[in-house]
């Protein structure tokens, strides 16, 4: 079966960096999405991988390996505005996107 | 602003009152899509339409029902809902299906069932 493993919750400190991690098993690969969804709205686009390697935007990056099925969203210099879930979707064979359950962030002052 | 809008953003029914939820875009995007997200999961697939050919994904309800009139409009009627049904519904679009483009979402409905 597919499947998307993410952490539950983090609590990160403001001001402070902290890493998400993404591992995933699918049939096939076309690329990594990260969505930000702050409670009770809609997901909203941060980043897409495909090759390996580190995409920087901003204070957030994204981390792709597709030999370890593994990813990491990277953020730094947090606010109390990015206190948010983080959601990982990874595009299979067929083009289908296969989400996780999403990672709670919870930033403290 | 280019834009997925959802209608209403809350909604409530009661158990076996039929319901449809309306989503336009005006992005042009030939993909639209339907999900059902409940509190601390992954959004769920239902349906999406590529163009005007509808995609039911194998595990959604025979009560839960999609039409697209057009390109900018997508409806999701739910026959009979029943108390599991009460959700968050989003409505997403993209640009093509078998490509990398991220898929923009709708504010949602979130849906209450009395």
């Amino acid at each position: 079966g597919q499947n998307i493993d993410q952490p539950t919750e983090m609590t990160a400190t403001e001001g402070a960096i902290v890493q998400i991690n993404c591992t995933y098993q699918t049939s096939g690969f076309n690329g990594l999405f990260w969505y930000q969804q702050h409670a009770g709205e809609a997901p909203t686009f941060l980043s897409y991988n495909v090759l390996d390697g580190l995409e920087e935007k901003g204070r957030f990056s994204s981390f792709l390996s597709r030999s370890k099925g593994y990813s990491y969203l990277l953020l730094k210099e947090l606010q109390m505005k990015d206190s948010a879930s983080y959601l990982c979707a990874v595009l299979d064979s067929n083009y289908q996107l296969i989400w996780g359950a999403g990672t709670k962030l919870i930033i403290k002052p | 602003d280019a834009m997925v809008i959802q209608n209403p953003r809350y909604q409530v029914t009661q158990f076996g009152k039929p319901v449809t939820l309306s989503c336009s875009q005006t992005l042009n995007h030939n993909v639209m899509y339907w999900y059902q997200q409940k509190s601390s999961q992954a959004p769920k697939l239902l349906f999406h339409y590529y163009d005007k050919d509808f995609n039911n994904e194998a595990d959604t309800p025979d009560n839960f029902q999609s039409r697209r009139p057009n390109t900018s409009f997508c409806f999701l009627d739910i026959r009979s809902p029943g108390l599991g049904d009460a959700a968050m519904y989003l409505c997403a679009t993209s640009r093509g299906g078998d490509s990398n483009q991220p898929q923009h979402f709708g504010d949602g409905t979130r849906l209450s069932i009395l």
